[in-house]
């Protein structure tokens, strides 16, 4: 597997800044990147995802950047808010059909 | 949207017994789909991957004869715990595997169980 257990780093942001979430990743045969929101005991959710052949995609309020020379994938949060409190994993896959989770960043919102 | 289900969503069990958990892709079908364990605070590590009819391939490390994996049908795949120790104590989460447009697939995630082992 590709995906490392480490603890999670931690990011707090005020309510209405943008939130920028970092992640690299370790296959650069990887086509296939998605983020997701896991809420407390919950399973993943999924936010957006990016192929390779592109560098930028927008969703509602969400803007995923990728950076293939560097293997590095950012989601941005527009206008945070409480709900957005979560933790994030980014996932890559490369042409099958499994995906192999990053480490995860726990976002608090601070009202 | 696609929807996962998982059955039980908490289980807690004494050591030295087994535990199946259910995980079923209720809308749709799936020829694949995958099981997770997660400790608290952190990453989704995979274990296995199932496919309808065959035999699971389990990633490296994974204990095949421990983690028992059953994909009998389309939209039921079982992950069954043997003889469990307090280590197997975690968040185990299965996914659904649907293909989208080309060569990629979407996973649509269950809720997760919480095996806690006493």
């Amino acid at each position: 597997g590709e995906s490392v257990g480490l603890h999670l780093p931690t990011l707090s942001v005020q309510e209405g800044d943008n939130s920028i979430i970092n992640c690299a990743y370790s296959n650069s045969a990887s086509d296939y990147f998605i983020w997701y929101k896991q809420e407390s005991g919950k399973g993943p959710q999924f936010i957006i995802d990016i192929r390779s052949n592109m560098d930028k995609r927008q969703g509602q309020r969400v803007t995923v950047l990728l950076n293939k020379t560097v293997k590095h994938l950012s989601l941005q949060i527009a206008a945070t808010q409480p709900g957005d409190s979560a933790v994030y994993f980014c996932a890559e896959n490369n042409y099958g059909n499994q995906f192999y989770f990053g480490t995860g960043t726990s976002l608090t919102v601070i009202p | 949207g696609a929807v996962v289900s998982q059955h039980p969503s908490w289980v807690i069990c004494k050591s030295g017994t087994s535990v199946k958990i259910e995980c079923r892709s209720l809308d749709f079908q799936a020829t694949t789909m995958f099981w997770y364990r997660q400790f608290p605070k952190q990453s989704l590590m995979l274990m296995a991957t199932s496919n309808e009819g065959s035999k699971a391939t389990y990633e490296q490390g994974v204990e095949k004869d421990k983690f028992l994996i059953n994909h009998a049908s389309l939209t039921l795949s079982t992950l069954t715990v043997t003889s469990a120790h307090p280590e197997d104590s975690s968040f185990y989460i299965c996914s659904a595997s649907a293909p989208t447009s080309g060569d990629s697939y979407e996973q649509y995630f269950g809720p997760g169980t919480r095996l806690t082992v006493t």
